[in-house]
């Protein structure tokens, strides 16, 4: 089954511990993506790689790290997490940029107290 | 810089009725458009986009949005609500020359009345 699959799906962490969200989708897509997801704000993107050992800035990339070593990974890196973190965060992946669908993954919800 | 408004986080209809849930885009080059649905506890899925072919797009359950240039516009519309139709949308733009960056509305939560 083609899908978007993300690790783990609740998560309640502590300020300042390092913790890792992981990505994986099995449709050899080129293009992965992060978002981050609050009330009235819609999603967020926070970076996103068009290929493989390429990755660039969205919109709100302050206090996160992504690394694409292979084409179906695309983790997620809180350095040192902080309560304005706590979200709904949600990995996409499609077969390219511009024009082409985006399929998500069920999301990770992250508390950090 | 390309934005997304929505006009109303939260519409309301009765079953039966009319659709209509707004999106305002700006863009300084021609964008790619896109409509998602969210069901409660889940991701987000593909409902329609606009790649500049036709410029009204007919897209699942019965939705379709209509590609406006000249008043920056996508609006969603659905002749006829289901109860099934309740959730969150989701309008979305790309931006850049390589549209690889995609900014999303603020969404809209459709409720159905019986």
């Amino acid at each position: 089954e083609a899908q978007v699959t993300q690790n783990p799906r609740y998560l309640i962490t502590v300020t300042g511990k390092k913790l890792t969200v992981t990505c994986s989708q099995n449709m050899n897509h080129e293009y992965m993506s992060w978002y981050r997801q609050d009330p009235g704000l819609g999603l967020r993107q926070i970076y996103y790689s068009m290929n493989v050992e390429v990755t660039d800035k969205g919109d709100v990339p302050e206090g996160y790290k992504v690394s694409r070593k292979e084409k179906r990974n695309f983790p997620l890196i809180l350095e040192s997490p902080s309560p304005n973190q706590t979200s709904l965060y949600f990995c996409a992946s499609s077969l390219a940029g511009g024009p082409y669908e985006q399929y998500f993954g069920p999301g990770t919800r992250l508390t950090v107290t | 810089a390309q934005s997304v408004t929505q006009l109303g986080s939260h519409v309301s209809v009765s079953e039966g009725a009319l659709v209509l849930l707004r999106c305002n885009y700006s863009s300084s080059v021609p964008p790619y458009l896109f409509w998602y649905v969210q069901y409660p506890n889940q991701g987000l899925q593909l409902l329609l986009k606009y790649t500049s072919a036709a410029t009204l797009v007919k897209g699942i359950n019965g939705f379709e949005a209509e590609f406006k240039k000249s008043e920056t516009s996508f609006h969603l519309t659905k002749p006829s609500a289901h109860m099934s139709d309740a959730a969150e949308y989701f309008c979305a733009v790309t931006q850049g020359s390589s549209a690889s960056k995609i900014i999303f509305g603020s969404g809209t939560r459709l409720s159905i009345r019986p």
